[in-house]
């Protein structure tokens, strides 16, 4: 299986401030048909998951700009710009290239 | 705007088997993948399976030989079924929308876009 390696585990972030989360595969996410398959989700509290990103970093419909994704191949970064209360929560990373399905551990985001 | 709304019994004995459905409300139901993922208390995601558009499936190797996802698309539902349950099977499930293959589209190969809002489902004597 896939391992997907996400840092760091917890984050605390002054409002207003940008924080990025690290997302590292153990295999290539690239799919023959060109596009990587690395998807970001948030949960917040008492919540079920959100898609955020999708293909490493197309935004997910309604989905602010301040959520950016970037990377390739094995290494990806989740950015959250002016972070605010309403972003606290778990991100994990997620990848859909190979079977089966596999998460990174999450990273949970707080405000200071 | 989908939306998934998921039922099942919430209490379970072990080796009892644990069922669960999921109806889809709004958009279109054939042609998507449509996936089950389970939460332990305090812990990460894990993906148990998906069932494809033509009924196929593909499950987490760990959990083949105990578990069921089929579709029933005259209710535009689809269910899970996992026998010979254990105390480790003990978790929050979701239902969840995958993509399309005729299009990949706004989720991507093998990602989720719309959730069900979880069912804790608790294996305890």
């Amino acid at each position: 299986d896939i391992v997907m390696t996400q840092t760091p585990v917890s984050l605390s972030v002054t409002p207003g401030q940008s924080a990025s989360i690290s997302c590292k595969s153990s295999q290539s996410l690239l799919h023959s048909d060109g596009k990587t398959y690395l998807n970001w989700y948030l949960q917040k509290p008492g919540q079920s998951p959100q898609l955020l990103i999708y293909e490493v970093s197309s935004r997910f419909s309604g989905v602010p700009d301040k959520f950016s994704g970037s990377g390739s191949g094995t290494d990806f970064t989740l950015k959250i710009s002016r972070v605010e209360a309403e972003d606290v929560g778990v991100y994990y990373c997620m990848q859909g290239r190979h079977l089966p399905r596999t998460f990174g551990q999450g990273t949970k985001v707080e405000i200071k | 705007q989908v939306q998934l709304q998921q039922w099942g019994a919430g209490l379970l004995k072990p080796s009892e088997t644990l069922s669960l459905t999921c109806a889809v409300y709004g958009g279109s139901f054939s042609g998507y993948y449509w996936g089950w993922i389970r939460q332990p208390p305090g812990k990460g995601l894990e993906w148990i399976g998906e069932v494809i558009p033509s009924g196929g499936t593909n499950y987490k190797s760990s959990l083949k030989s105990r578990v069921t996802i089929s579709l029933d698309t005259s209710k535009n539902q689809f269910s899970l079924k996992l026998t010979s349950v254990t105390a480790a099977d003990t978790a929050v499930y979701y239902c969840a929308r995958g993509g399309n293959p005729a299009n990949w589209g706004s989720v991507g190969r093998g990602g989720f876009d719309f959730w069900g809002q979880g069912t804790m489902v608790t294996v305890s004597s």
